[in-house]
């Protein structure tokens, strides 16, 4: 089945600077990947989305990059601000999405 | 996904009892699943379901039962044989079924303490 690796597991960035996430998945059968959010107590939300078929997408500050030849995607946040400091969760899902499989997740601090 | 309501938020069980958590959705998705996460972890699949009268085990499902009678609907039962229920419990919908996978919104969450 699909596994999912995510680094790092924690990262830490001063306020304005960029954070990169990465993750690997296992299954090249793949072709859908989510990165949610979530806050303290709260449920995950989805920020941001790429399939397949797409390098690359960009939503204001955040964006995702996939490379599908060594089977890795990334989240990209640029001028991080406080409220960013979350806990974030890539995910990977092939056809159907019988095989939804969440990585371990990353804790973003922003500090001010 | 503010069409998925779970409810109680809270949730107290004595050892020894089944409870069982409320997941409903009116946002006419086919695709309902269920999540455990624990303090400082990430998302383990319970069960899910893709349609009506129909659902599968995911990584953790013992300890575990659920059904799907209705579209809106995927309760969660958790009974004694899980040794360790404490835990964050999320429920989560997705609108289609097809050759791309598609975005899962989630519910709330109910938190589940065993005393």
């Amino acid at each position: 089945g699909e596994n999912v690796e995510q680094h790092p597991s924690t990262l830490s960035v001063q306020e304005g600077d960029s954070a990169v996430i990465k993750c690997t998945y296992s299954d090249s059968a793949s072709n859908y990947f989510p990165w949610y959010k979530q806050e303290l107590g709260k449920r995950p939300q989805l920020i941001i989305d790429i399939r397949s078929n797409v390098g690359e997408k960009k939503d204001q500050r955040i964006a995702v990059t996939l490379n599908k030849t060594a089977k890795h995607f990334s989240l990209h946040i640029t001028e991080t601000q406080p409220e960013d400091s979350a806990v974030y969760f890539c995910a990977a899902s092939n056809a159907y999405g019988q095989n939804f499989v969440f990585g371990p997740g990353t804790r973003l601090s922003v500090l001010p | 996904d503010g069409g998925i309501t779970q409810s109680p938020k809270y949730l107290f069980r004595k050892e020894g009892q089944n409870v069982t958590l409320s997941c409903e959705q009116n946002l006419n998705h086919d695709a309902m699943y269920w999540y455990r996460q624990d303090p400082g972890q990430g998302l383990r699949l319970i069960y899910y379901s893709q349609i009506v009268n129909d659902f599968q085990k995911g990584d953790i499902a013992e300890g575990y039962s659920v059904s799907r009678e209705k579209k809106e609907s995927f309760p969660l039962t958790v009974t004694s044989a899980q040794k360790n229920p404490t835990a964050f419990y999320l429920c989560a919908s997705s609108p289609r079924l097809g050759l791309f996978a598609d975005t899962q919104y989630f519910g709330p969450g109910t938190r589940l303490t065993v005393l």
